[in-house]
């Protein structure tokens, strides 16, 4: 089993909708969270950073995280053609963006927001 | 600032051609990185550097060799290219925040 499940999508939906995007883990020693967004043919470029369970808001998105689930959510309100990407989750058990070891990737989820 | 740079952007290679990949950083970073990005697999760590004259293996390391002799230079090596390292590759940076800093890419196709 990979350390972290994401499904790759591609996931579409209309402009303006709520978009839901999901990363579950198995490594309970995890404690550093982040979300990426990978434009095509560019580099992933951070999103998104949580420490530890609980929320943080930025603007239209909103991250998630539930470590006795062991479940990470980003959440984008009134999404928009603009949002169209790869969004990618992150995660690290050291306390930087991965350290030594670097980070514990997703696959990446594919999203289409329709005009 | 450029941030993180990558040379070359694409490259063909034949099976068995050798070639080097370099990244470079003018933020003045400790961790350099290396990572692979395939359809389906996402992103994995090759090698990775905590400081000038180090470097380490990450997930997926086999068929690469690196070098990290300046701080702000890390260099990715195929000795002998193999189709199975068709690839986007990507270098990052991080400074000890827990940000990565990734470049643009360099898509490598092996024949």
């Amino acid at each position: 089993q990979k350390e972290v499940e994401q499904d790759p999508g591609p996931l579409s939906v209309p402009e303006g909708a709520i978009v839901s995007l999901n990363c579950t883990y198995s490594n309970s020693a995890f404690q550093y969270f982040m979300w990426y967004r990978q434009y095509s043919r560019k580099g992933p470029e951070l999103l998104m950073y949580t420490y530890s369970s609980g929320n943080k808001e930025d603007g239209r998105f909103t991250a998630q995280v539930d470590k006795s689930s062991k479940y990470i959510s980003l959440f984008i309100r009134d999404s928009q053609p603009s949002d169209s990407a790869t969004y990618l989750c992150a995660m690290s058990a050291e306390d930087s963006g991965g350290g030594a070891d670097g980070l514990t990737f997703g696959k990446g989820t594919h999203l289409i927001i329709q005009p | 600032n450029a941030g993180v740079t990558q040379t070359p952007k694409f490259r063909v290679l034949k099976t068995g051609q050798s070639m080097t990949l370099l990244c470079a950083q003018d933020m003045n970073h400790e961790y350099m990185y290396w990572y692979r990005q395939d359809p389906g697999m996402g992103l994995r760590l090759i090698h990775y550097s905590v400081g000038e004259g180090t470097t380490a293996k990450g997930e997926v390391p086999d068929g690469y060799n690196v070098s990290r002799l300046k701080k702000q230079n890390f260099l990715l090596g195929l000795e002998s290219a193999a189709p199975s390292q068709t690839s986007v590759y990507f270098c990052a940076s991080n400074g000890g925040g827990y940000e990565q800093y990734f470049g643009p890419g360099t898509r490598l196709t092996v024949t």
